[in-house]
């Protein structure tokens, strides 16, 4: 099983700032990676797959990029709706897809 | 638009079974993976499997093989999870998901486009 990690844990970012959020596969998932944003008590919304193409209506400010085993998610410009709990997954190691532990982004 | 509508939650004792649904509209349910993720309270994500609604072919992760059983009623739209012997760590909230498929290039992508609401499962004696 490949396994995800995320770091860091929590991210503590003021309105407006920019937030980098890293992803590492235990070996490599070549781009098969996608980001989800999960909101409290909502279920999780794709935003990345691919590495680095964004979903059908996902803003502009969400980029992801990396291959390999190394990958990050910015937001460029952090929206009051943008704090929540973010989630890498790999699914390159088929049928074993895996999520990271997840990265909460939470206003300073 | 696409919509996936989930069960009521439900409470089980230890041992027991429980068989969760969710209900699609808006899209050819034959056309897309249906799969299922659970997240125990405050933790992360777990996939547990896929069916493929067409054929009713399935794939169940290592970890619930033998306790998992994945179905669908393409009449009704509605795929079905199940889950037997049922344990206290089997508390979560159950997500039915829809696998990617692209129209154009005829490609299926192993993460998630629309996610149902959840069904909260309890496992206490």
């Amino acid at each position: 099983e490949i396994v995800m990690t995320q770091s860091p844990a929590t991210l503590s970012v003021s309105p407006g700032e920019r937030a980098t959020l890293s992803c590492r596969a235990s070996q490599s998932v070549s781009s098969n990676l996608a980001w989800y944003q999960q909101k409290p008590g909502q279920a999780p919304r794709l935003l990345i797959y691919g590495a680095s193409t964004r979903a059908t209506g996902i803003p502009a400010r969400f980029s992801g990029s990396g291959s390999g085993t190394e990958f990050t998610l910015t937001i460029s410009s952090l929206q009051s709706e943008d704090f929540a709990v973010y989630y890498c997954q790999q699914y390159n190691n088929w049928p074993a897809l895996t999520f990271g532990g997840g990265t909460k982004v939470e206003i300073k | 638009q696409v919509q996936l509508v989930q069960s009521g939650a439900e409470v089980k004792k230890p041992g027991a079974s429980v068989k969760v649904s969710c209900k699609a509209s808006g899209y050819t349910f034959t056309g897309y993976y249906m799969h299922w993720v659970r997240q125990a309270p405050g933790q992360g994500l777990e996939w547990m499997g896929w069916i493929n609604p067409n054929s009713g072919g399935t794939n169940y992760a290592q970890k619930f093989q033998g306790r998992v059983t994945m179905t669908r009623d393409t009449s009704i739209s509605t795929a079905y999870m199940e889950l037997s012997r049922l344990r206290s760590d089997d508390t979560a909230v159950y997500y039915c998901a829809r696998g990617y498929y692209d129209i154009l290039t005829g490609y299926y992508g192993n993460y998630f486009d629309y996610w149902g609401q959840g069904t909260l499962v309890t496992v206490s004696s």
